[in-house]
């Protein structure tokens, strides 16, 4: 499986934009990059998942790199309600099915 | 549209106990996944349900089984439970198309092993 890179904690202001890191070197070409967030003691809850073009939701933007070895996750305008710990995996190819959860960022939102 | 449930919330065991838990896929998925998450981890990947039969495992013994039924439900059974068995365990939904595996989880069962 692919591993994927995350700092440990970020911070951001309420309103303002939060962008996400997540290296992921080992990518290969059938493996797709996919976000979750977890609220404490929630289910995690998907956000976002793209190939190697830039996606965009009602939730969040995912920017990949042309080389596809590390993506951006960006949430416009964040809230509080954001606060979450943010999980970065790749998965597809060989390990279709699973998805291999790391430690994962813990964005903090503050007013 | 009626997203993952999972029965029970919460559900307090002894050591050497079995225990099942349940879980209702999202309308039109087809696929379950099962994950355990320990206090301070992120989930680790059980295994997965595709058509009523198991569909890839992770590192978990056999003691860990599980079904899926032809309305694509499905248990997670453990048999004697031991105390490093408490954790949340989630159950995941989707529909398999072989490329993508979009999973949208449950809100989870607490289970406590004493």
């Amino acid at each position: 499986d692919a591993k994927t890179t995350q700092p440990t904690s970020m911070d951001c202001a309420e309103g303002r934009a939060a962008n996400l890191p997540c290296n992921h070197s080992t990518i290969s070409g059938n493996e797709y990059v996919y976000w979750y967030r977890q609220i404490h003691s929630q289910g995690p809850q998907y956000i976002i998942h793209g190939l190697k073009n830039n996606e965009t939701n009602e939730m969040a933007s995912l920017i990949i790199t042309e080389d596809r070895k590390s993506s951006t996750l960006i949430l416009p305008h964040a809230t509080l309600r954001d606060t979450a710990v943010y999980y970065c995996i790749v998965a597809g190819g060989t390990s279709y099915g699973k998805l291999t959860f790391g430690q994962g960022t813990i964005l903090t939102v503050h007013p | 549209e009626t997203g993952v449930t999972q029965s029970p919330t919460h559900l307090i065991k002894t050591r050497g106990q079995q225990v099942t838990l349940r879980c209702s896929s999202q309308s039109g998925h087809n696929t379950v996944s099962w994950y355990q998450q320990a206090l301070g981890q992120g989930p680790q990947f059980i295994f997965q349900y595709y058509r009523e039969e198991e569909n890839g495992r992770g590192n978990f013994p056999p003691r860990f089984s599980g079904l899926q039924f032809p309305n694509y439900s499905s248990e997670l059974n453990v048999n004697a439970l031991e105390l490093d068995d408490s954790a949340l365990y989630l159950c995941a939904s989707s529909l398999s198309d072989r490329r993508t595996d979009t999973q949208y989880f449950g809100p989870g069962t607490r289970l406590t092993v004493l």
